[in-house]
Parts: C-alpha cells; sequence; structure tokens
C-alpha cells in the first residue's frame, strides 16, 4: 500500500501568512492527490484534486502543485476562515494531517 | 446540489453490532459510489470501504475485512454501513462520502455527509 506523509504536524501562522503544507508519497502517484480541509465537528471539504484543480467554489488562495511523490498545498494569504486541519489524499489513504494554528 | 443525510449519533455496547445509514438526495444515486470514512476522537481521516449501487459492489479495508459490511438501497437512494463485534476502538465518527472511483478527477470525496457518532462503551 503507499503511504501519504504530510509535514508539517502543525503550523502556526498569522493572518496575511503564506502558508505551505506537503504531502509525501511512498512511491509515484502520478497527480492523483486531493487535498480537503476539515474544521471541528465538521465534514471534510474538498479543496483540490489531481494535485493542482481547484474545486469548484474553493477561494483562489488556496493552491497545489507537485507531481511523483512530492506535493504542496498553499494558502496565499491565510484567512481567519483558513485556521483549520489539512489532509492529503491518493486513492483511498489520507495523510494523518496538518493543523494550521494561530500564532 | 447532492446531499448526504445520516443517521444519528449511537451508543452500544462492546461485542455488538451498528448500522449506519446515509440518505442521497439532488443527484444519481446509482452513478456513483458511496465510501464510508471513520474519525476516532483526534484523530485523521481513515477509509472503511465503498460500494457501487448500480452493480451492488462493495469492497472494504482490509483492517475492517470480516467486519464491516456495506450495502445500499436503490429505490430509496440509501447506503448503510453496518459493523459488528464493537469495541472501544471503534468509536469515532463515521462519514459517508460520495467517491468518484477514479474517474476523470480521480478518486476523490466531493460530498459528505456530516457524520454519525458511535460511541462503544459498557
Amino acid at each position: 500500500d503507499i503511504q501519504m506523509t504530510q509535514s508539517p504536524s502543525t503550523l502556526s501562522a498569522s493572518v496575511g501568512d503564506r502558508v505551505t503544507i506537503t504531502c509525501r508519497a511512498s512511491q509515484s502517484i502520478s497527480s492523483w492527490l486531493a487535498w480537503y480541509q476539515q474544521k471541528p465537528g465538521k465534514a471534510p471539504k474538498l479543496l483540490i484534486y489531481k494535485a493542482s484543480s481547484l474545486e469548484s467554489g474553493v477561494p483562489s488562495r488556496f493552491s497545489g502543485s507537485g507531481s511523483g511523490t512530492e506535493f504542496t498545498l498553499t494558502i496565499s494569504s491565510l484567512q481567519p476562515d483558513d485556521f483549520a486541519t489539512y489532509y492529503c489524499q491518493q486513492s483511498r489513504t489520507f495523510g494523518q494531517g496538518t493543523k494550521v494554528e494561530i500564532k | 446540489q447532492v446531499q448526504l443525510v445520516q443517521s444519528g449519533a449511537e451508543v452500544k455496547k462492546p461485542g455488538s453490532s451498528v448500522k449506519v445509514s446515509c440518505k442521497a438526495s439532488g443527484g444519481t444515486f446509482s452513478s456513483y459510489a458511496i465510501s464510508w470514512v471513520r474519525q476516532a476522537p483526534g484523530q485523521g481521516l481513515e477509509w472503511m470501504g465503498r460500494i457501487i449501487p448500480i452493480l451492488g459492489i462493495a469492497n472494504y479495508a482490509q483492517k475492517f475485512q470480516g467486519r464491516v459490511t456495506i450495502t445500499a438501497d436503490k429505490s430509496t437512494s440509501t447506503a448503510y454501513m453496518e459493523l459488528s463485534s464493537l469495541r472501544s476502538e471503534d468509536t469515532a465518527v463515521y462519514y459517508c462520502a460520495r467517491d468518484g472511483d477514479g474517474g476523470v478527477r480521480g478518486v476523490i470525496f466531493d460530498y459528505w455527509g456530516q457524520g454519525t457518532l458511535v460511541t462503544v462503551s459498557s
């Protein structure tokens, strides 16, 4: 099975910061990677699919890049609504999550 | 707009079973797979299995093989997840999600139910 590893596990940032989260696959997955945002007590929300395609309705400050084994999710200017936990996903395997908290 | 509505919270005894439902509306139920994903308190997301309603075929994560059964009723656009031999470690929020099933967008979960808390306690 392919393993997905996210880093960091926790990230402290301020409103307006540029934030980058990394996800590594244990073997090449081409561009078959998605990113989700989850807030406490809520279901995950799809942000990005196929590594860099923005889901409809998702703000453009979110972007994804990468292929093969290394991927990034970038938030260009962190907004108050963005403090949440982010998960990468390949096929039916999720990364362990990255919590973005207020600095 | 696709909507997935799950059944309410459950409290179960160790060794018993639980069955959670997920009713779909606003889309073509049979055209997509429905996956079940769980999240233990303070933990990450764990895929359990999925069903393709139009085929009635389910497949399961190895970890849950033999303990989980996923079914679907096309007439009511409802999917079900039954987990047996419950133990305390099964305490979690259980989500259903529409599974893109490897289409042009890849395997993605684009619509989610609201989650069902299952508490296993003696």
